[in-house]
C-alpha cells in the first residue's frame, strides 16, 4: 500500500479561490517533503522543499506567496494554491524523505487541480 | 547544471519484445541516477537507482539499467515486455550527492505494450 498519501486526488475550483492539497507520510516520520508540479507533456518540476518546523525553500521562479507550503508536523505537509487561476491547473505531486535506508524517498499519488 | 534527456516521448513494443528506454544526462559531478515508473492514476515508484556501486543496476519487475559514463547514458531495459509494463517512465538525476530529494526529471517516456 501507499506510504505517502495525497488528498484530494482531484479537485476543481473556481478562479480566485484557494485550494489546499495535503501530503501525509503514513508509516514514517518525514523531516523533509518535496512538492513537484507536472505540466502537460512536460517533466516534473521541483517547486519547493519543506522541512518540518521551518519555512519552505522555493525553487527559482516559484511564487512563494501563491504556493503556500506548511510542514507543521513530521507526517503532514500542505500546499495551498492561493487565488488560483486557470494557468495553475496542473498535476501536483509530493514526496517524503525518510532517514532510514539511506534517505529513501516515497512519492504520493499526485493531485489533479483544475481551475475553472 | 544537471539535466536529463529522454529520447522518445512514446515507445510501443509488442508483448515479449525487448524494452529499451533511453536516458542521457548532463552533470558536472558524478551523478546519482534514477528510473521511476508511473502507472495510470498512481504515484511514482522507484524502479532502480545508480549510486556508483555498480554500473549495471537491477531493479524491480525485471528492469535493469546500465550506467555508461563515456556515453553519459543510463538506458532502461527489460528483455521481455509484459502487458503490465505499460506506464510512463521517468529518468532522473540528483544534484544532492545521493539524496533523491532534489531530483531533476526527464520529460518521461510512455511505454505501450501491444498484445
Amino acid at each position: 500500500g501507499a506510504v505517502v498519501s495525497q488528498h484530494p486526488s482531484r479537485v476543481i475550483c473556481k478562479s480566485g479561490t484557494s485550494v489546499k492539497i495535503e501530503c501525509r507520510s503514513l508509516d514514517f516520520q518525514a523531516t523533509t517533503m518535496f512538492w513537484y508540479r507536472q505540466f502537460p507533456k512536460k517533466s516534473l518540476m521541483l517547486m519547493a522543499t519543506s522541512n518540518e518546523g521551518s519555512k519552505a525553500t522555493y525553487e527559482q521562479g516559484v511564487e512563494k506567496d501563491k504556493f503556500l507550503i506548511n510542514h507543521a508536523s513530521l507526517t503532514l505537509s500542505t500546499l495551498t494554491v492561493t487565488s488560483a487561476h486557470p494557468e495553475d491547473s496542473s498535476f501536483y505531486i509530493c514526496s517524503a524523505a525518510t532517514a532510514e535506508g539511506g534517505n529513501t524517498i516515497y512519492f504520493g499519488e499526485g493531485s489533479w487541480l483544475t481551475v475553472v | 547544471a544537471q539535466s536529463v534527456t529522454q529520447l522518445g516521448s512514446h515507445v510501443s513494443v509488442s508483448e515479449g519484445a525487448l524494452v529499451l528506454l533511453r536516458c542521457n544526462y548532463s552533470s558536472s559531478v558524478p551523478p546519482y541516477l534514477f528510473w521511476y515508473v508511473q502507472y495510470p492514476n498512481q504515484g511514482l515508484q522507484l524502479l532502480l537507482k545508480y549510486t556508483s556501486a555498480a554500473t549495471l543496476v537491477k531493479g524491480i519487475n525485471g528492469f535493469e539499467a546500465e550506467f555508461k559514463k563515456s556515453e553519459t547514458s543510463f538506458h532502461l531495459t527489460k528483455p521481455s515486455a509484459h502487458m503490465s509494463d505499460a506506464a510512463e517512465y521517468f529518468c532522473a538525476v540528483s544534484d544532492y550527492g545521493g539524496s533523491q530529494g532534489n531530483l531533476i526529471f526527464g520529460k518521461g517516456t510512455k511505454l505501450s505494450v501491444k498484445p
